[in-house]
């Protein structure tokens, strides 16, 4: 079965400081696809990254980085220098394409990261 | 300009009344869902339709009966609710080809609160 797994429930770091979040997956599919969001307080949930599974490299936008490690069924989420904005949770979601065409996101439970001044 | 818009933002009614939510997506997009967030943030798949067809219907109880009258809008009514069905309900939509899984767009979500 497939699962989405976010062991961090709750990271504090100050301002500039940079901070890892985990996400370890499970699935059996050969082709699946992950995504990160982003909730701030304010409650929408904010599309950041989608990367498939036969795409392996590491992508940079600004401050934010992802590494995706097949060999570990891992796809983390670096935030470098992180400011005060960045404060949110995070989902970490897998998605396969199932019979009949059916997708479904598994999500994680999430990781809120608090960026104290 | 907003993507995906929901109707309304905020609703607070008492047990036992029907309610509706409304979503529109002005993306383009062929699929639209519905999803529950709970008091921890869990994020739930209660529907989604392709092309006003339901295709995804998690164990939602039959109070929940989503509609779908063209494929730029997907609305949901709640009958007799209950104080469990307290949450943020998100609407959300995304492209999906034949063999691809696109990213999913959410509306600003509406936070129903049951007393």
């Amino acid at each position: 079965a497939q699962k989405v797994t976010q062991a961090q429930t709750e990271i504090s770091v100050v301002e500039k400081e940079d901070v890892t979040l985990d996400c370890v997956y499970e699935t059996r599919d050969t082709t699946y696809y992950l995504f990160w969001y982003k909730q701030p307080p304010s409650g929408e949930l904010v599309f950041l990254i989608r990367r498939n599974s036969f795409d392996e490299q590491n992508e940079i936008s600004g401050r934010y980085s992802w590494n995706f490690q097949k060999s570990t069924s891992s796809f983390n989420f670096t935030i470098t220098a992180s400011q005060v904005v960045d404060s949110a949770v995070y989902f970490c979601a897998l998605s396969e394409i199932q019979a009949g065409n059916n997708r479904k996101l598994i999500w994680g439970l999430g990781t809120s990261l608090a960026v104290n001044p | 300009d907003t993507a995906v818009s929901q109707t309304p933002k905020y609703l607070v009614t008492q047990m036992g009344n029907d309610k509706s939510i409304k979503c529109e997506q002005n993306l383009g997009h062929d699929t639209m869902y519905w999803y529950k967030q709970d008091s921890k943030k869990f994020l739930k798949i209660m529907f989604s339709y392709n092309n006003k067809e339901l295709i995804i219907n998690e164990t939602v109880p039959n109070r929940f009966s989503p509609k779908s009258p063209d494929k730029a809008h997907l609305n949901l009514h709640i009958n007799s609710l209950e104080l469990g069905d307290s949450a943020v309900y998100f609407c959300a939509s995304s492209q999906e080809p034949q063999l691809d899984i696109y990213e999913q767009y959410f509306g600003p979500g509406t936070r129903l609160t049951v007393t």
